[in-house]
């Protein structure tokens, strides 16, 4: 079956403009996660969605991220005023919400801040 | 808080050779422990997982970990590597009872790198 999707795949923008991060989990998966993963930095932690609510943002790095999810499936995170340190691969995996089952990722959408 | 620590950024091997990918980890809590992997130009997934148990646990392709509690480890080893197996490894901590395996907490990644 189809796997997560992320969209758009690379994204350039300008410092000080906005951007929308688009994920579309595995049909039925209940929980969903977004990651940031900056080079030499591994995967940090952003926000964490079970059905349309946020359990935990601790890992948002500052009030100019955000993320929502609608209907319990896609959701969308957005950066606003981006600054070049927000340059990473943003990361978004879902799943059923069971202890045993793993975590499936998107490929991610590479965003450069310039 | 949790924290995963991968020693090693990369790691060069030539094929056939045994490879140990390390990972230690910090809790004040019980833990789950993964290692995912990402393949040139794929998404991350899973490659082993420990819940309970057996405190070693094998993947299909014939990676293997054995959680140690007392060196709060979780090293990743196989014995013969084959250039397919050339990728980032990420270990990865959650807290037992956190949910839907918690938030899962991530080193920095190991890139291997396997020569013929």
């Amino acid at each position: 079956g189809a796997g997560v999707s992320q969209s758009p795949s690379n994204k350039v923008t300008e410092k000080g403009k906005d951007v929308e991060l688009r994920c579309d989990p595995i049909s039925g998966h209940t929980a969903l996660y977004w990651y940031r993963q900056s080079l030499g930095q591994g995967l940090e932690f952003l926000i964490y969605f079970q059905g349309n609510s946020a359990p935990d943002k601790s890992g948002l790095p500052s009030d100019r991220f955000s993320a929502e999810r609608t209907g319990g499936s896609v959701s969308t995170l957005t950066i606003q005023r981006t600054q070049q340190e927000d340059s990473a691969v943003y990361l978004c995996a879902s799943t059923p919400g069971t202890v045993n089952s793993p975590l499936h990722f998107g490929n991610g959408t590479r965003l450069t801040v310039t | 808080a949790q924290s995963v620590t991968q020693l090693d950024s990369q790691v060069p091997v030539f094929e056939e050779a045994p490879v140990e990918l390390r990972c230690n980890y910090s809790s004040s809590v019980s833990v789950y422990l993964f290692w995912y992997v990402q393949y040139p130009n794929q998404g991350l997934q899973l490659l082993l997982k420990y819940l309970s148990g057996s405190t070693l646990v094998e993947s299909i392709n014939g990676f293997e970990a054995e959680f140690n509690k007392s060196q709060t480890s979780f090293h990743l080893r196989k014995p013969s590597v084959h250039i397919s197996d050339t990728a980032e490894y990420f270990c990865a901590v959650s807290e037992k009872g956190g949910g839907s395996q918690g938030n899962l907490i991530f080193g920095k990644g190991t890139k291997l790198s396997v020569k013929p």
